[in-house]
């Protein structure tokens, strides 16, 4: 089965500096691998999908990283700001046949930024 | 609605009752999800529903489980004879298409006392 484990469970930088999380996974390569971001007592918050055939994907201050051949998923904050303590959901999608859609999340890294 | 709806938002239950958790999903939206999330846990896949396709029941974790859809729209997560074990958080989603980024409502949080 899929195994897929973020790097740490908490994760605390200083305002303005850039976090950086990790999310590997084992078996097979995802065809889709998202990232989300929870607040405590509310659902997850959908933040950035990257395929398989994109090696990287930006969108304001994130960036998220796709590296097949590592198994791994890099996401940066840049400039981080208190408001962006929150923990970060991996999520992977096979994206293939009966599986596609069904995502596997891993635990999860709570970032704490300080002013 | 401006999102996914989720009710009731806590249910408190005893031992062996069956208790039935409600997802609005966002109009349009074909796929809907449902995920558990236990205290320290990650989310684990439940069951999904696509358009009129037979859902994908492989996540459920025991036959007390079942869920329907009514309409394309509404769904409905069925626990029988609750245990102790089914606290957790229960997770609606729905996205425009399988694939596609899950948009998650709020959750009922579930004890079973």
């Amino acid at each position: 089965s899929q195994k897929i484990e973020q790097n740490s469970e908490a994760l605390n930088i200083q305002e303005g500096k850039t976090a950086t999380l990790t999310c590997n996974y084992t078996n097979y390569s995802p065809a889709y691998l998202q990232w989300y971001r929870q607040d405590p007592g509310r659902g997850p918050v959908f933040l950035l999908l990257i395929r398989e055939n994109e090696k990287e994907k930006r969108k304001e201050r994130l960036k998220v990283t796709f590296d097949t051949t590592l198994k791994q998923s890099l996401f940066h904050i840049t400039a981080s700001q208190p408001a962006d303590s929150a923990t970060y959901l991996c999520a992977l999608d096979r994206g293939r046949g009966s599986t596609l859609g069904r995502l596997y999340f891993g635990r999860g890294t709570q970032l704490t930024v300080w002013p | 609605g401006a999102g996914v709806s989720q009710s009731p938002s806590n249910k408190v239950t005893e031992k062996g009752k069956d208790v039935e958790l409600r997802c609005d999903p966002i109009s349009g939206h074909t796929a809907l999800y449902w995920y558990r999330q236990s205290l320290g846990q990650g989310l684990e896949f439940l069951i999904y529903f696509q358009g009129n396709s037979a859902p994908d029941k492989s996540g459920l974790p025991s036959d007390r489980f079942s869920a329907e859809r009514t309409g394309g729209s509404v769904s409905t997560l069925t626990i029988q004879r609750t245990q102790q074990e089914d606290s957790a958080v229960y997770l609606c989603a729905s996205s425009a298409r399988l694939g596609y980024e899950q948009y998650f409502g709020p959750g009922t949080r579930l004890t079973v006392t």
